[in-house]
């Protein structure tokens, strides 16, 4: 089957301009997350949605914010970028619904980098 | 808040084993998971643990405890493929958060 596809695969974006990411899921899957990838913090949460309702929010600004719609694809977008928002952007999709243990499978993720 | 913590790297020889730990404070927890990821590539799911006791995979064995807040990933028969970066991460309300994971490089 197919597995969770990202666009665009890398970016590049002037400090100030903003960014709409997308990401669709495996076939079935309902749940979707994001996370941001950087050297020096790791994978950092920046939130999960199920059944197009944000179920959970990492602690980041008020620049990123994501949807989803009802077939399950999501998109993210980060306004008014700043350089430090440069990083590998990776979505992951599962079948989640109220259960916590289905294994979550991830994108190749999108390269952002911010001049 | 969340703290969770693994060495940075490790290093072994074509096969040996080489245990991988992982403490970790949040404020809730729903299970721990780990995950490969080789470089350039996305995280690859390799166990899930929710209870405590230990998870057997082939070569790769998982293990929980919940009153210590502590995990290990077990990796045996080591192969030159297993160089990766490990995660080791805990779900809590559908919230993943990742520890800053640990590079292992096998060397022949």
């Amino acid at each position: 089957k197919a597995g969770v596809t990202q666009t665009p695969r890398y970016l590049i974006k002037t400090r100030g301009q903003q960014v709409t990411l997308s990401c669709s899921p495996i076939s079935g899957h309902r749940s979707v997350s994001w996370y941001q990838q950087t050297p020096g913090q790791g994978l950092q949460f920046l939130f999960e949605y199920f059944s197009e309702t944000q179920r959970n929010k990492g602690n980041f600004p008020g620049r990123f914010s994501g949807r989803q719609f009802s077939n399950s694809r999501s998109e993210m977008n980060v306004s008014t970028l700043e350089l430090g928002d440069s990083a590998l952007y990776l979505c992951a999709s599962s079948l989640a619904s109220d259960t916590y243990n289905t294994e979550a499978f991830f994108g190749q993720g999108t390269r952002l980098t911010v001049v | 808040g969340q703290n969770i913590d693994q060495p940075t790297e490790m290093t072994a020889t074509e096969g040996a084993i080489v245990q991988i730990n992982c403490t970790y404070q949040t404020s809730g927890f729903n299970g721990l998971f780990w995950y490969q990821q080789h470089a350039g590539e996305a995280p690859t799911f390799l166990s899930y643990n929710v209870l405590d006791g230990l998870e057997e995979k082939g070569r790769f064995s998982s293990f929980l405890s919940r009153s210590k807040g502590y995990s290990y990933l077990l990796l045996k028969e080591l192969q030159m493929k297993d160089s990766a970066s490990y995660l080791c991460a805990v779900i809590n309300d559908y919230k993943l958060s990742f520890g800053a994971g640990t590079t292992v490089t096998v060397r022949a």
